[in-house]
């Protein structure tokens, strides 16, 4: 998985609970990504960063925010977890060394559960 | 705003048959697209990318087209194995140029 690591892999929670997800690179890569991934709605973008401390949202952005602090590192935190946002999350890298266009890098998945 | 659809959420073949899976977009005009395949319980994993004016590209035996008159992209795998059997997602740039905006995909399923 091109030295993407998520954790936790599975995780269930509570209604109201704030939770972050970790996404950890190896690769340097300067775009880094988060998606959710729900039946009938493919992935969508939640948030994604071009730099330290730089982020900006995507489609489905509220009640999700993003923290860069490190290159290698992106969090995902639902400040306070609704069952509609059980799903699977993703994180991508990507390079964008020649363009926009650079292949994206996928992580393994978060499975999340909210109750 | 920017709308990309993979018509069929399922397809099933024969193996040894060419399978095609079709991705439209309306209402932009994307530089390039991309196709990925997700295996179950996986990310998706990056195929090909096509640009506006290559009309067609290949790898192995995988190819796909770009028609930027009908807004179709079609991507086929010839001499289909079971071991093709995957969900196949299109995604192309959207207009802001800063993410893709990726199709719901396609599971395609390859009998023996």
């Amino acid at each position: 998985d091109a030295g993407i690591t998520q954790s936790p892999r599975h995780k269930v929670t509570e209604t109201g609970t704030p939770v972050t997800l970790r996404c950890h690179q190896t690769e340097n890569h300067r775009y880094m990504y988060w998606y959710r991934q729900d039946p009938g709605h493919g992935l969508r973008l939640i948030h994604y960063s071009y730099g330290v401390k730089d982020t900006d949202k995507g489609e489905v952005s509220d009640g999700y925010s993003v923290s860069r602090s490190k290159t290698e590192d992106f969090l995902l935190t639902l400040e306070s977890a609704t069952s509609s946002q059980t799903s699977v999350y993703f994180c991508a890298i990507s390079e964008q060394v020649s363009g926009p266009w650079d292949e994206q890098f996928f992580g393994p998945g978060t499975r999340l559960t909210v109750l | 705003s920017q709308k990309i659809e993979q018509n069929s959420e399922a397809l099933n073949i024969q193996e040894g048959k060419t399978a095609t899976l079709t991705c439209n977009y309306t209402n932009y005009s994307p530089a390039y697209l991309q196709w990925y395949r997700q295996d179950p319980g996986r990310g998706p994993v990056f195929l090909l990318l096509i640009r506006e004016n290559e009309k067609e590209k290949r790898k192995e035996r995988l190819k796909v087209t770009f028609d930027t008159t009908l807004k179709q992209s079609l991507f086929h795998i010839t001499a289909s194995q079971p071991a093709d059997s995957a969900t196949y997602l299109c995604a192309l740039m959207g207009q802001a140029g800063t993410a893709l905006i990726f199709g719901k995909g396609t599971t395609l399923s390859v009998s023996s």
